[in-house]
């Protein structure tokens, strides 16, 4: 079945450090590919996604390119902030298996100042 | 203005009760799925409606009831309540149809069984 594989955590940066976490699948299908947020007490939100092999989404400053050989999806930031602070899911759809997202397990960041 | 809604934000219940939360959605679209997040933020599906059929039932104790009596609202009846049911439930919607596959959360419900 399908299956996501992210960094683990926690990940602890300073203010404006370069960020990246990684993130693998597996899929009989052609999924598309998702990065979700969630904030301190909130419900995950959607930051970024990409539907077909080589697009990148963006947004808020982050990145991430789907990579059919690689099979990997990995969010990257250039300088991250306080305010970035979170627990960031790596997810995959499969339209084909009743619309079911698979997610990873979470990897929580912490910048400091 | 709220897209996914929950209610209630915090429920505190002894066990053995049964008790119920309640979700509702405005954006318009035709699936709606119950989540289920433990103390370590791993995130577990355990239910789908699409237009009000049940279509994903993961491996969930059935005294777990979900009930979706139009596409706009999916509830989540729990039955005499146990310790290892204490967590946080999301609700979660998105246009299977036509859309991607994002997803769009509530704010969560945490349930607290003691």
């Amino acid at each position: 079945g399908d299956s996501v594989t992210q960094m683990e955590g926690p990940v602890t940066l300073s203010e404006e450090a370069f960020l990246t976490i990684n993130c693998t699948y597996t899929a009989t299908g052609y999924p598309s590919l998702f990065w979700y947020v969630q904030y301190p007490g909130e419900g995950l939100q959607l930051l970024l996604k990409a539907t077909k092999a080589d697009d990148k989404g963006s947004n808020k400053g982050f990145e991430a390119t789907y990579r059919k050989e690689t099979t990997s999806f990995h969010l990257e930031k250039g300088s991250v902030q306080v305010s970035d602070s979170a627990v960031y899911f790596c997810a995959l759809s499969d339209q084909g298996n009743a619309g079911k997202s698979t997610f990873g397990d979470g990897t929580t960041l912490t910048v400091k100042p | 203005d709220t897209a996914v809604s929950q209610t209630p934000k915090y429920l505190v219940t002894q066990m053995g009760n049964d008790k119920s939360i309640k979700c509702e959605q405005n954006l318009g679209h035709d699936t709606m799925y119950w989540y289920k997040q433990d103390s370590k933020k791993f995130l577990k599906i355990m239910f789908s409606y699409n237009n009000k059929e049940l279509i994903i039932n993961e491996t969930v104790p059935n005294r777990f009831s979900p009930k979706s009596p139009d596409k706009a609202h999916l509830n989540l009846h729990i039955n005499s309540l146990e310790l290892g049911d204490s967590a946080v439930y999301f609700c979660a919607s998105s246009q299977r149809s036509r859309g991607r596959g994002e997803q769009y959360f509530g704010p969560g419900t945490r349930l607290t069984v003691t």
